[in-house]
């Protein structure tokens, strides 16, 4: 199985910063990769597909980069609704894996 | 608007079973893969099993082959989840998910339920 490393676990951030995510996979591929955004006590939703595609109603202040082993989560002016726990998933193999998980919180 | 409302959860012995349902509102279930996904107590994501929009197809992750049955009744907008040998380990709130592609299998999963918690204890 693709393992994916997330760094950094935690971050602590003003409304207003640039955020970047990263996501470290242990082997390479292109563009199969995928962001999620998790709150507490709810369901995950899909920020980010094929690397770098923002899915329908998201935001233009997320965007994704990146292939081989390294891939990105930018948010570019991070808002108060924005504080939440962040996955990468890899689709290149199966079983599809995810990240361990970023927790952006408040400064 | 799609909707997913998973029901079937709660407290379970160590080596017994359950089932769990997913009901699908506001798009066509027969044309979507659909997923099972868990997520243990301040733990991350692992994808459980996924079954085609038509039947004919069906994987499982290997924590769950040979306990875990996924299935579908098209007819009545449903997904299943038939859990048996279930483990202390298997405690987790599980998530039925829409696959995004129409007809096609991606694994990116743009519509998920509220979840279900499983609680497997003696």
């Amino acid at each position: 199985d693709i393992q994916l490393t997330q760094s950094p676990s935690f971050l602590s951030a003003s409304v207003g910063d640039r955020v970047i995510i990263t996501c470290r996979a242990s082997q390479g591929f292109s563009n199969y990769l995928a962001w999620y955004q998790q709150k507490a006590g709810k369901p995950p939703k899909l920020l980010i597909y094929a690397a770098s595609v923002l899915q329908s109603g998201v935001p233009s202040r997320f965007s994704g980069s990146g292939s081989g082993t390294e891939f990105a989560l930018t948010i570019s002016s991070l808002q108060p609704e924005d504080f939440a726990t962040y996955y990468c998933q890899q689709l290149y193999t199966s079983p599809t894996t995810f990240g361990q998980g970023t927790k952006v919180e408040i400064k | 608007q799609e909707q997913l409302v998973e029901s079937g959860g709660g407290l379970v012995r160590p080596g017994g079973s359950l089932k769990l349902s997913c009901a699908a509102s506001g798009f066509t279930f027969s044309d979507f893969y659909m997923s099972w996904l868990r997520q243990a107590p301040g733990k991350g994501l692992e994808w459980l099993a996924y079954i085609s929009a038509r039947d004919d197809i069906i994987s499982y992750a290997d924590s769950v082959k040979g306990r875990f049955t996924i299935s579908r009744d098209n007819d009545e907008n449903s997904l299943y989840l038939q859990m048996g040998s279930l483990r202390v380990e298997d405690t987790a709130v599980y998530y039925c998910a829409r696959d995004l592609g129409e007809r096609s299998l991606t694994y990116y999963f743009d519509s998920w339920g509220q979840g279900t918690l499983v609680t497997v204890s003696s």
